[in-house]
């Protein structure tokens, strides 16, 4: 099926470092999701995005949505140990049963 | 309380077993959501329960049952697996209808098909 562009696929960073990370699609959703998934555990919601321009933050995460309804991002910041794991995207269509559309995850690594 | 739980953890079964994985939510959502996650893959759709109806069958093979006995349990029902079906089964659950509602997924089961 469909699955959005998210970048980058991995990201070995060092503990204190900000992080971005991006997704693209080439049609618009209604909704952005960001999960974070660590090894053996299922998707933990993160930040939810309702409208394009909107900014949210959860301590030091940071997420958009895109103005054009096709993008969104996440910063980490001064990220820490415990941030290592997978980080989704997801775009989520209203009419369409709220079905959630995935991006192939972003994969971070952080070096004490 | 955004809890999802699923059992067991972990299940290894041959592929003549029947098993059955099982979730449970009380957040009193209505609709309810297996996926399927491969490794270092995003989760893949397989069924979707709305008001204790499937409304979604993303064309899952028929070893696969799905079952919404009520409005916060979902089993998973498994016959005759193959070992490609080894996979991470995950189940969500959130608000039916059209709207921006978050799906919630639990911790999911770990399958191994020997």
């Amino acid at each position: 099926g469909q699955q959005l562009n998210q970048s980058p696929q991995s990201m070995f960073i060092q503990e204190g470092e900000d992080v971005s990370m991006n997704c693209t699609s080439s049609s618009i959703f209604n909704t952005w999701l960001w999960y974070k998934q660590e090894p053996g555990e299922g998707p933990v919601l993160l930040i939810a995005l309702y409208k394009a321009g909107e900014l949210t933050s959860n301590g030091r995460l940071t997420a958009q949505f895109g103005i054009t309804r096709k993008d969104s991002f996440l910063n980490i910041s001064a990220s820490i140990p415990s941030d290592v794991g997978i980080y989704f995207c997801a775009g989520q269509l209203w009419n369409a049963g709220n079905m959630l559309t995935f991006g192939g995850g972003t994969r971070l690594m952080v070096k004490p | 309380d955004t809890e999802v739980t699923q059992t067991p953890k972990h299940l290894v079964m041959g592929m003549t077993n029947k098993k059955s994985l099982k979730c449970e939510q009380h957040m009193g959502h209505r609709a309810m959501y297996w996926y399927k996650q491969k490794a270092k893959k995003p989760p893949e759709l397989m069924f979707v329960y709305s008001y204790e109806k499937l409304s979604i069958n993303e064309s899952v093979p028929s070893r696969f049952s799905p079952e919404c006995p009520n409005s916060s349990l979902l089993n998973l029902h498994l016959h005759a697996l193959q070992p490609e079906d080894s996979a991470l089964y995950l189940c969500a659950s959130s608000q039916p209808g059209q709207g921006g509602y978050e799906q919630y997924f639990g911790p999911g089961t770990r399958l191994t098909v020997t």
